[in-house]
């Protein structure tokens, strides 16, 4: 059961470079996310989809755009990376369920852990 | 905005001690609560979860009960084991259908 699998584990990049997070589930899920983890500031969500080919804005999107344009892909892009966006990157997933699938569990990746010097 | 609040840590017991880790809620309406559990290089599992007000989740000796009343959802277990030694995450549903986390409590359980 790979569930929803994260690449790369590790970077590093420079002030100013781009790169591309990618996120892949294989649970059939409708709902995608990308979150970052700070110390002492817990998970706060970057974009989401609520399906292929739509995303939205979250907590905190400046510096980053996504794509979903395979229901089971979510792509989360840097186009000039900062140091401020150091950071542990989590993509999630969950299904729809009944009604507005609220109480569905986000199922989560292992996380991609970038360094900007 | 809906928001979570939990006790800081870190936390440390000693193996077989009582467990609680304490989570407050400011939303509108009802959401769904959440625990979710990191172990050390690792990404977030569900621990347990509550749907509705006085529902009790429960998972590996692990219990929470949803209260309406006081706005809680606060974590127990009755005898901690070395194994649960991980950060721990309170968390409801917003109303865009993403997770609200709180800040999470770090749990170091020794022998």
């Amino acid at each position: 059961n790979a569930g929803v699998t994260q690449t790369p584990k590790f970077r590093v990049l420079k002030t100013g470079q781009s790169m591309t997070l990618l996120c892949a589930q294989d649970m059939n899920h409708e709902y995608m996310y990308w979150y970052r983890q700070d110390p002492g500031m817990g998970l706060r969500l970057i974009h989401y989809s609520v399906g292929e080919g739509t995303t939205a804005k979250g907590e905190v999107p400046d510096g980053y755009n996504v794509s979903r344009l395979k229901k089971q892909n979510f792509l989360l892009g840097l186009e000039s990376a900062a140091p401020s966006q150091t950071s542990v990157y989590f993509c999630a997933s969950r299904s729809s369920g009944a009604g507005d699938g609220s109480n569905q569990p986000q199922h989560f990746g292992d996380g991609t852990r970038l360094s900007i010097l | 905005g809906d928001s979570v609040t939990q006790m800081e840590g870190p936390v440390t017991l000693s193996e077989e001690a009582f467990l609680t880790i304490n989570c407050t809620y400011t939303a509108t309406g009802y959401p769904s609560l959440f625990w979710y559990v990191q172990y050390p290089g690792e990404g977030l599992q569900l621990l347990l979860k509550a749907t509705k007000a006085d529902d009790k989740g429960s998972n590996k000796g692990f219990e929470a009960t949803y209260r309406k009343e006081t706005t809680s959802f606060h974590l127990e277990k009755g005898s901690v084991q070395v194994s649960d030694s991980a950060v721990y995450f309170c968390a409801l549903v917003d109303s865009g259908y993403a997770l609200n986390f709180g800040k999470g409590t770090s749990l170091l359980v020794t022998p």
